[in-house]
């Protein structure tokens, strides 16, 4: 148990479907982090919140949509994915403004795009 | 070149073994973080060090800052070691973004 619980834990989803993956901290921390993994390649950070507001959007494309209603919720809505967006989406979490923290890690969404 | 760079990118062993796994960068950093991920997906921070040794169990991490070097160490491996591991660089005081390396797949046979 991590304090970091993402759900689903797989997504199968045609190109033309719309979905959620939703992720939730139990930890108190004031900044969520959307993750993706693609195979055989490192981490690459999608976005970041802060105190609910985006600070950082890592050249994502638009048809990855973010939101951050509270500081212990984050999701991303898919809409109209390409194979390719097929990966492991990990959330995690951390407790910014005092100075260098770890990160928090949820098990991820696997996804994979029909 | 990555700014991190991780070696071995995998790595056999047997149950028992001293294992080492290196990473190296060519950045400057505030921190470094050993992180492990287990075959399910889900990542676990091990360490986070901007200096000098730590240990935790069976696991060392150890910090080079003038020759921009770290190494993980792993002491009488399990198979329950089995797993990626990960190493990432803060590049400041309080950096959210990290720079992660490609991992090194670690697997111990019993």
């Amino acid at each position: 148990e991590t304090g970091v619980t993402q759900t689903p834990r797989h997504l199968v989803m045609g190109m033309t479907n719309k979905k959620s993956l939703k992720c939730e901290q139990h930890l108190g921390h004031n900044a969520m982090y959307w993750y993706k993994q693609s195979a055989k390649k490192p981490l690459e950070l999608m976005f970041v919140y802060n105190f609910k507001e985006q600070t950082e959007n890592n050249s994502v494309p638009s048809r990855f949509s973010p939101e951050c209603p509270n500081s212990s919720h984050l999701f991303l809505h898919l809409h109209t994915l390409q194979p390719e967006d097929s990966a492991l989406y990990l959330c995690a979490s951390s407790q910014m403004g005092q100075g260098n923290q770890p990160q928090h890690f949820g098990d991820g969404t696997r996804l994979s795009i029909l | 070149k990555n700014e991190v760079e991780q070696s071995p990118q995998n790595l056999t062993a047997q149950e028992g073994e001293f294992i080492t796994i290196n990473c190296s960068y060519s950045v400057g950093i505030s921190a470094l973080h050993w992180l492990q991920q287990h075959p399910g997906g889900g990542i676990v921070s091990l360490f986070m060090l901007s200096s000098g040794k730590k240990k935790h169990g069976r696991l060392i991490a150890t910090i080079n800052i003038q020759e921009k070097h770290s190494s993980l160490h792993i002491t009488a491996s399990h198979p329950r070691d089995s797993a990626v591991y990960i190493c990432a660089v803060s590049r400041y005081q309080g950096a959210q973004k990290l720079v992660f390396g490609q991992g090194t797949r670690l697997t111990i046979n019993p």
